[in-house]
């Protein structure tokens, strides 16, 4: 089991650039949650997936976001005409789904906006 | 909407001292996480508490919740350095089974020599 893994590690573009986060969860996980954590803050939930449906997302996700796990599997997040405000660090987590739901994190995708 | 919100949020402390961090939620919940977050790292996974009077201990540290309570503590023995990072709480948002975890601030913990 390698773990939760996540690209890149880091990303630095420009305003109003599109980006695209990979995140490939541990084997047998059927759930997959894409979180956001700013600097001194606590992670924020954005959305989750159960297989392949996405089953929520956020208020605090804009149009502009959107994410997909197609065949289960591995998860994009894309970030679309991205905002100085968007720069944070995007954490991919999975869990199997059990009575305890322990969620394991990836390494995260630092991003800044320039 | 459930609110998660630790104290202290910073703690500084010398090696060998005890101390605690609160961890204290809003709504009814069953399932609560402490995580263990280096700085520029990813968040470890620590304990999973799942049903009141839950208490579970890993070295220097132990766990528990009390839900009627809405109150959860870590509690840090005879500290080291090692144990200097971010600690946070988390709530499972247990209505609707989705898993979604809503997280403390979390509690900044410095261990001095």
């Amino acid at each position: 089991d390698t773990g939760v893994s996540q690209d890149p590690r880091h990303k630095i573009t420009k305003r109003g650039q599109n980006v695209t986060f990979r995140c490939d969860p541990i084997s047998e996980h059927n759930r997959l949650y894409w979180y956001r954590q700013t600097l001194g803050q606590g992670p924020e939930f954005l959305t989750y997936f159960q297989n392949e449906a996405q089953l929520e997302k956020s208020r605090l996700l804009s149009d502009r976001f959107s994410a997909e796990r197609p065949k289960g599997s591995f998860s994009t997040l894309e970030i679309q005409r991205t905002e100085q405000g968007d720069s944070a660090m995007y954490l991919c987590a999975s869990s199997y789904l059990t009575g305890s739901e322990t969620q394991y994190f990836g390494p995260g995708t630092r991003l800044l906006v320039l | 909407e459930l609110k998660v919100e630790q104290n202290p949020l910073f703690l500084s402390m010398q090696e060998g001292k005890n101390y605690t961090i609160y961890c204290n939620y809003s709504t009814t919940s069953d399932r609560l996480y402490w995580y263990r977050q280096d700085p520029g790292k990813s968040l470890e996974s620590l304990f999973v508490l799942l049903s009141n009077g839950a208490v579970k201990q890993e070295g220097r540290l132990m766990a528990s919740l009390d839900t009627k309570a809405r109150l959860s503590t870590l509690h840090i023995t005879a500290a080291v350095h090692d144990l200097s990072a971010t600690y946070f709480c988390a709530v499972d948002n247990v209505a609707g089974n989705t898993g979604k975890l809503i997280f403390g601030q979390g509690t900044t913990l410095q261990v001095k020599p």
